[in-house]
């Protein structure tokens, strides 16, 4: 079965510094992957997205890149601001059978000023 | 245009109890989910709907019910709450990829 493995948190980062946040996945077939993003006490939020191999999916200074020889989905940021603590989960979906998404655990992300 | 809207946001019940957890889009999407989301484990898969008429069950079903007689609502029903029911849950409708996820409900039994 699908399954999508992510680093263990909490990441503690100073605001400024690099980030970078593992996700390695299992999957049949070529399979669409997800960044979401879940600020405290909100639901969540799609970060990026990449739906085929070497898309780089990016937003607010975001980027994942979509490696499908180490499959892989790391997301990134190369000046994290207090404001992007949150937890970041990475998914994929299957695109032939049932569509929903399979989950990592999640990593959350603390960034002191 | 509201999206993915929940109701309740906050529930306590007592163990045995019955309940419905209600979802509503207005997006005219025709697949909607439910997943729960546990300390440490990410979001699992309860049940899902690919219109109406329509569901089937997802990674963990187990006490819990779902119908879809509308394209734009989803319940969830606990038949007899357990605290092992204890969680928030989010309702999704999924369009050309792209998820959407309600606000959750969180929910305890005791």
């Amino acid at each position: 079965g699908n399954s999508v493995t992510q680093m263990e948190g909490p990441v503690t980062l100073s605001e400024e510094a690099f980030l970078t946040i593992n996700c390695t996945y299992t999957a049949t077939g070529y399979p669409s992957l997800f960044w979401y993003v879940q600020y405290p006490g909100e639901g969540l939020q799609l970060l990026l997205k990449a739906t085929k191999a070497d898309d780089k999916g990016s937003n607010k200074g975001f980027e994942a890149t979509y490696r499908k020889e180490t499959t892989s989905f790391h997301l990134e940021k190369g000046s994290v601001q207090v404001s992007d603590s949150a937890v970041y989960f990475c998914a994929l979906s299957d695109r032939g059978g049932r569509r929903a998404l399979t989950f990592g655990s999640g990593t959350r992300l603390q960034v002191q000023p | 245009n509201a999206g993915v809207t929940q109701t309740p946001k906050f529930q306590v019940l007592k163990t045995g109890q019955s309940m419905t957890l209600q979802c509503a889009q207005d997006m005219n999407h025709e697949y909607m989910s439910w997943y729960r989301q546990d300390p440490g484990m990410g979001l699992r898969l309860i049940h899902y709907s690919v219109g109406a008429g329509i569901t089937d069950q997802g990674e963990v079903p187990n006490g819990y019910n779902v119908s879809r007689s509308t394209t734009e609502d989803f319940p969830l029903r606990l038949l007899s709450a357990a605290p092992s029911q204890t969680s928030v849950y989010f309702c999704a409708s999924t369009e050309g990829g792209w998820e959407f996820f309600g606000p959750g409900t969180r929910l305890t039994v005791l």
